[in-house]
């Protein structure tokens, strides 16, 4: 099985700051990457796919990189809307999709 | 515009067998483009695939759930099932239901429903 590997697990920020989160795959996983924006009581959102592919609707300031093991979802200027929990999630197959930990992203 | 919902008991008790279902609305659950997924939280923890299902019937479970789970599809009401055996209090969670695409991820999802494992 893929594992995927999120850091930080939790990171404190400010409004307009840069966050980046980095997620680490077990095994090459081409590109097939797709980051989730959490928030409480309420289902996850697709924000990026295939690494680097903004999803309709969502804000220019998520961008996305990386391929084979190593990724990371960078927010160029934090807004407080995005106080959230952010999940990676791997789908190099169709027979197992993994998905990382988790990253908090805490008002400091 | 699409969208899922899930239904189903929110209690369900340990050794019984957690029955969900997700209804889908607005598109067609036979396109050929998306499979169907289950996606499950524990209280406070992150996210685990459970399966999915491709409306011809074919089937791809989590290694570590497979031998618990059934997952089935039902074209003529646009629904998808899910079956989890020998629920254990571990199986506590908020369960989601997804639009899966191989190409794009899961970009729709139902709300999610709360299934308590207690007697």
């Amino acid at each position: 099985d893929i594992q995927m590997t999120q850091s930080p697990s939790t990171l404190s920020a400010s409004v307009g700051d840069r966050v980046t989160i980095t997620c680490r795959a077990s095994q090459s996983i081409s590109s097939w990457l797709a980051w989730y924006q959490q928030k409480p009581g309420k289902a996850p959102k697709l924000l990026i796919y295939k690494a680097s592919s903004l999803e309709n609707g969502v804000p220019s300031r998520f961008s996305g990189s990386g391929s084979g093991t190593e990724f990371t979802l960078t927010i160029s200027s934090l807004q407080p809307d995005d106080f959230a929990t952010y999940y990676c999630q791997q789908y190099n197959s169709y027979f197992s999709w993994t998905f990382g930990q988790g990253t908090k992203v805490e008002i400091k | 515009q699409l969208q899922l919902q899930e239904s189903g008991p929110g209690l369900v008790k340990p050794s019984e067998t957690l029955s969900l279902t997700c209804t889908v609305s607005g598109g067609s659950i036979s396109s050929s483009s998306y499979y169907w997924g289950w996606i499950r939280q524990p209280p406070g923890k992150g996210l685990e695939w459970i399966g999915s299902i491709y409306y011809s019937g074919s089937t791809y479970y989590n290694p570590s759930l497979k031998s618990r789970v059934t997952i089935s599809v039902d074209t003529s009401k646009n629904q998808f099932s899910l079956k989890l055996s020998s629920v254990t209090a571990a199986d506590t969670a908020v369960y989601y239901c997804a639009r899966v695409n191989r190409f794009y991820g899961m970009d729709v999802w139902g709300q999610g429903t709360t299934v308590t494992v207690s007697s």
